[in-house]
């Protein structure tokens, strides 16, 4: 059974950009939770998708954006990059949600110059 | 306001000793306790979980205590290996009535030398 996929693995934009990371859930899963890692905050939950609605969000501005597709891909939409933006993102799937064991991709480093 | 916290950043243990890593969370309605552990480069992986109607669970060499009266979450490995060196998560979800969001602590370092 393959991973929770995620693509790019790294990305560098600047200041004001915008950047659009794609997730595929394990195959079956239904639930696509995003998270963003920095080292002072740890993982803060940014959505949860399930059936291409978001069920959950997290307490981040409306420059974080996200969507699911009907096949359970997910994209993740960061709008007017800001230099507080650089981290790991990471996505995570499971049958019916974050309260299930997650399967984590190996993320996104995103850096923001 | 950190709901979950791990206040030990790093730990360091000797090979074949236990690791004890610590969690403590503020909101009484969480109900479903989760523990991962997290390599450099890589995403988490789901390592054991505790539903708040128990007090104990255990997975090999892993087990989690949960102690609702003083919200207070621990990981035991037993013995500690090597391989176990990495970072490891608490999180925390309200599952009844709740967004079911899960809320992750900051993570504590294990180190575990030969």
């Amino acid at each position: 059974k393959a991973g929770v996929t995620q693509t790019p693995r790294y990305l560098i934009k600047t200041r004001g950009q915008q950047v659009t990371l794609s997730c595929s859930p394990i195959s079956g899963h239904r639930s696509v939770s995003w998270y963003q890692q920095t080292p002072g905050q740890g993982l803060q939950f940014l959505f949860e998708y399930f059936s291409e609605t978001q069920r959950n969000k997290g307490n981040f501005p409306g420059r974080f954006s996200g969507r699911q597709f009907s096949n359970s891909r997910s994209e993740m939409n960061v709008s007017t990059l800001e230099l507080g933006d650089s981290a790991l993102y990471l996505c995570a799937s499971s049958l019916m949600g974050p309260y299930n064991e997650q399967f984590f991709g190996p993320g996104t480093r995103l850096t923001v110059l | 306001d950190q709901q979950v916290k791990q206040n030990s950043p790093s730990l360091s243990v000797q090979e074949g000793r236990i690791s004890i890593l610590n969690c403590d969370y503020t909101n009484s309605m969480f109900d479903y306790f989760l523990w991962y552990k997290k390599y450099p480069a890589e995403g988490p992986t789901f390592l054991i979980s505790i539903s708040s109607i128990k007090d104990k669970n255990e997975d090999g060499r892993f087990t989690v205590f949960l102690n609702k009266s003083a919200k207070h979450l621990s990981l035991h490995i037993v013995p500690s290996q090597p391989g176990d060196s990495a970072v490891y998560f608490c999180a925390a979800s309200q599952t009844q009535g709740g967004s079911e969001k899960l809320v992750f602590g900051k993570g504590t370092k294990l180190t575990v030398n030969p």
